[in-house]
């Protein structure tokens, strides 16, 4: 079976452009969850989709959005980049939304604002 | 909201000695989940094993065993005999019920020298 993939795997951009990451999960998992992991915050949780909603956000501005697609998979879209938004964007699938459900992560997208 | 702290940032053994990493965690949830995982160099965060709250028997799995401990909010990880395959970041995690979403500890980097 096929493990969550990530793509692209490194991404350079300048300051107020903007960029989309893109996240193809396990077959048959339903559940796609954003992170942003940078070495100052750690792991921080961005939003989730189940069944193409949005079913949870974490504490990030407005720049910062997803969707989801019927077949489950998954973009991130960030405008205005800001320097501080370099760092590594992981997704991660599980089979159903829910709290006891592992998650299972891709290798990430790296991205660097200059 | 939940919280998870791994005190420890750093680790550093020698091969074949038994190591044990700390978790300490926080919630008002009565129903929770509690995960470690392993990020190797490669950048993939790997599922290693779940708890939930109302399970606090030990678990061994090889050379891995975890020890929950509700009266101290306790969830740590020993490697016996570690391996230099085992130099990883190893994040200790936390899902609320109430919430869903999945919050990290900051990390421990152990590094395993042969």
């Amino acid at each position: 079976k096929a493990g969550v993939t990530q793509t692209p795997r490194y991404l350079i951009k300048t300051r107020g452009q903007q960029v989309t990451l893109s996240c193809s999960p396990i077959s048959g998992h339903r559940s796609v969850s954003w992170y942003q992991q940078t070495p100052g915050q750690g792991l921080q949780f961005l939003f989730e989709y189940f069944s193409e909603t949005q079913r949870n956000k974490g504490n990030f501005p407005g720049r910062f959005s997803g969707r989801q697609f019927s077949n489950s998979r998954s973009e991130m879209n960030v405008s205005t980049l800001e320097l501080g938004d370099s760092a590594l964007y992981l997704c991660a699938s599980s089979f159903r939304f829910g709290s006891d459900s592992p998650l299972h992560f891709g290798n990430g997208t790296r991205l660097t604002v200059t | 909201a939940q919280k998870v702290t791994q005190a420890q940032t750093e680790i550093s053994v020698v091969e074949k000695e038994d190591v044990t990493l700390d978790c300490v965690y926080e919630t008002r949830d009565t129903t929770y989940y509690l995960f470690w995982y392993k990020q190797p160099p490669s950048g993939e965060l790997v599922f290693l094993i779940r708890r939930n709250s109302f399970d606090e028997q030990n678990e061994i799995s090889g050379r891995y065993s975890w020890n929950f401990q509700k009266s101290t909010s306790s969830f740590n990880f020993t490697i016996t005999a570690s391996q230099v395959v085992d130099s990883a970041v190893y994040f200790c995690a936390l899902s609320e019920v109430s919430n869903n979403d999945m919050r990290f500890g900051a990390g421990t980097r152990l590094t395993v020298k042969p």
